[in-house]
C-alpha cells in the first residue's frame, strides 16, 4: 500500500537546463497538488490537477513552469530553463476526492540549481 | 496574499516538558490543519479542525480552532525525543478551495 511516490528524491541541474519532477499519487487518488518549499519556509501552493485537467494553477509562476496529470502515468511538474531561485523542495500531495483533509504528501524532490 | 503567522519560530525544551505553539491570521479560515515535518520528508497530518471553537486531541497532542476562525493553537504534552521536527499550521480559506495556506513553521528541539 504505497504512499505518494515522488522521484527523483534529489535533482541537480545547471542553470538553463530543464527539470522534470514526477509524482505518482496513492492508489485510488485522482487529485494531485504540487507545493514548493524554500529553505526555512512553509509550503506554498502551486497547482491542483485532476486527471487530464488543471483545476487551479493560481500559484504557478507565469513562465517556465508547467504541470500535467495525464490519463495514464504520473503527474509531472516541469521547469524549463531553471535558475538558481528555483532551488527548493517540491512536494506533491494526493487525495481521493479533492477534500482537503484527505491530503497525503510525498517525501518531495529536492532541486538544486548550480 | 493570505498569511498565517506562526509562533514561536523555534523552541528549545527539555524532554518531558509541555509545548505550546500558535497560528494567527487576519483572514477567516474554514479549516485548520496541523502538520509535522521531519528532516528530508514531507509533512504528515497531525490534527484537523473544522468548526470554530473545536478542541481535538490525538494522543499527547491537543489543538483548538479559535472562535473567530482566525487562529489556532497546538499543545504537546510530556514531550519525547521523537517530537523533534518542524510543526506547520495550514488553513483552507474557503470550503470549496482545494489549496492550503501554510505558516512559516515552528522548529522544535528537545534536550534529553
Amino acid at each position: 500500500n504505497a504512499g505518494v511516490m515522488q522521484n527523483p528524491r534529489h535533482l541537480v541541474r545547471r542553470r538553463g537546463q530543464e527539470a522534470r519532477l514526477r509524482c505518482s499519487p496513492m492508489k485510488g487518488h485522482s487529485h494531485v497538488y504540487w507545493y514548493r518549499q524554500l529553505p526555512e519556509e512553509g509550503l506554498k501552493f502551486m497547482v491542483y490537477l485532476q486527471k487530464e485537467n488543471i483545476i487551479d494553477e493560481s500559484g504557478m509562476p507565469k513562465e517556465r513552469f508547467s504541470a500535467e496529470f495525464p490519463k495514464e502515468g504520473p503527474s509531472i511538474l516541469r521547469i524549463q530553463q531553471v535558475v538558481r531561485g528555483d532551488s527548493a523542495a517540491y512536494f506533491c500531495a494526493s487525495s481521493p476526492s479533492g477534500v482537503t483533509f484527505g491530503y497525503t504528501f510525498g517525501s518531495g524532490t529536492r532541486l538544486t540549481v548550480v | 496574499g493570505q498569511q498565517l503567522n506562526q509562533s514561536p519560530q523555534s523552541m528549545f525544551i527539555q524532554e518531558g516538558e509541555d509545548v505550546s505553539m500558535n497560528c494567527t491570521s487576519s483572514s477567516i479560515f474554514n479549516t485548520w490543519l496541523w502538520y509535522k515535518q521531519d528532516p528530508g520528508e514531507g509533512p504528515v497530518l497531525l490534527i484537523a479542525l473544522y468548526k470554530a471553537g473545536e478542541l481535538t486531541s490525538n494522543g499527547r497532542l491537543t489543538a483548538q480552532f479559535g472562535i473567530t476562525r482566525k487562529d489556532s493553537f497546538l499543545n504537546i504534552s510530556a514531550s519525547i525525543p521523537s517530537d523533534v521536527g518542524i510543526y506547520f499550521c495550514a488553513g483552507q480559506l474557503d470550503q470549496g478551495a482545494q489549496k492550503l495556506v501554510f505558516g512559516q513553521g515552528t522548529r522544535l528541539t528537545i534536550n534529553p
